[in-house]
């Protein structure tokens, strides 16, 4: 069965640096996201993409994030001066058009520490 | 924008006995409805799913009702075993975006 990958599993980082999450959705899918979750929070929406481009995107996703499709296979989330408060697991996720129209898959996650 | 709540935070039941998680939600644009299954440390896997046009549907020990002029919706685990030990969440997609928006979740135990 196909599966989203993500890379890290696990990214520890130092306050203020730039990290990148990377995210190979299902092949043939065309919606993509980033949802996060805090320890013990609930998943929280960060960001879709649909077509090239943002198609919405929550509060908690400012000028410091980022996201980017540079090929036809990656898609990555940049946090370009990470906080504490960004420590989290980054899930992403992505969907199709056909068959299962609003089933959103998700990755494993990447643990994301900011120390 | 659509706010979720779910009920119970924690759940303990014996081996066997019957689950029951419910949530509501306040956006009746609101048209599709799953559920995901998460493990320590693993990724939030869907379980079942149910849209708008349908009041019940069930898969083996699973099942969901949803009740659209109430705006509630609740899973249901009959005969639960241990491996049904989990965090379960609701989630709701509103009609016109595609964005899934959480339940806070509920801890299952289940004891043998």
């Amino acid at each position: 069965e196909p599966e989203v990958t993500q890379t890290p599993s696990h990214q520890v980082t130092q306050m203020g640096q730039e990290v990148i999450l990377r995210c190979v959705p299902i092949s043939n899918h065309l919606y993509f996201y980033w949802y996060r979750q805090i320890l013990g929070q609930k998943v929280e929406f960060l960001v879709s993409f649909y077509n090239n481009e943002i198609s919405e995107k929550s509060e908690i996703f400012d000028d410091q994030f980022s996201v980017e499709r540079p090929d036809g296979s990656n898609f990555t989330l940049k946090i370009r001066s990470t906080k504490l408060e960004d420590s989290a697991m980054y899930f992403c996720a992505s969907k199709g058009l056909v068959a299962s129209p609003n089933i959103q898959y998700f990755g494993a996650g990447t643990r994301l520490s900011v120390l | 924008g659509e706010n979720v709540e779910q009920h119970p935070s924690t759940l303990s039941v014996q081996e066997g006995d019957s689950a029951v998680i419910k949530c509501t939600y306040s956006d009746s644009a609101s048209n599709y409805f799953p559920w995901y299954k998460q493990e320590l440390g693993k990724r939030p896997q869907l379980i079942i799913d149910i849209r708008s046009n349908v009041g019940e549907k069930k898969d083996q020990r699973i099942a969901v009702t949803l009740n659209k002029t109430a705006k509630h919706f609740s899973l249901h685990i009959t005969e639960t075993q241990p491996e049904d030990s989990a965090v379960y969440f609701c989630a709701v997609i509103v009609e016109y975006g595609n964005k899934l928006v959480f339940g806070a979740g509920t801890i299952l135990r289940v004891k043998s």
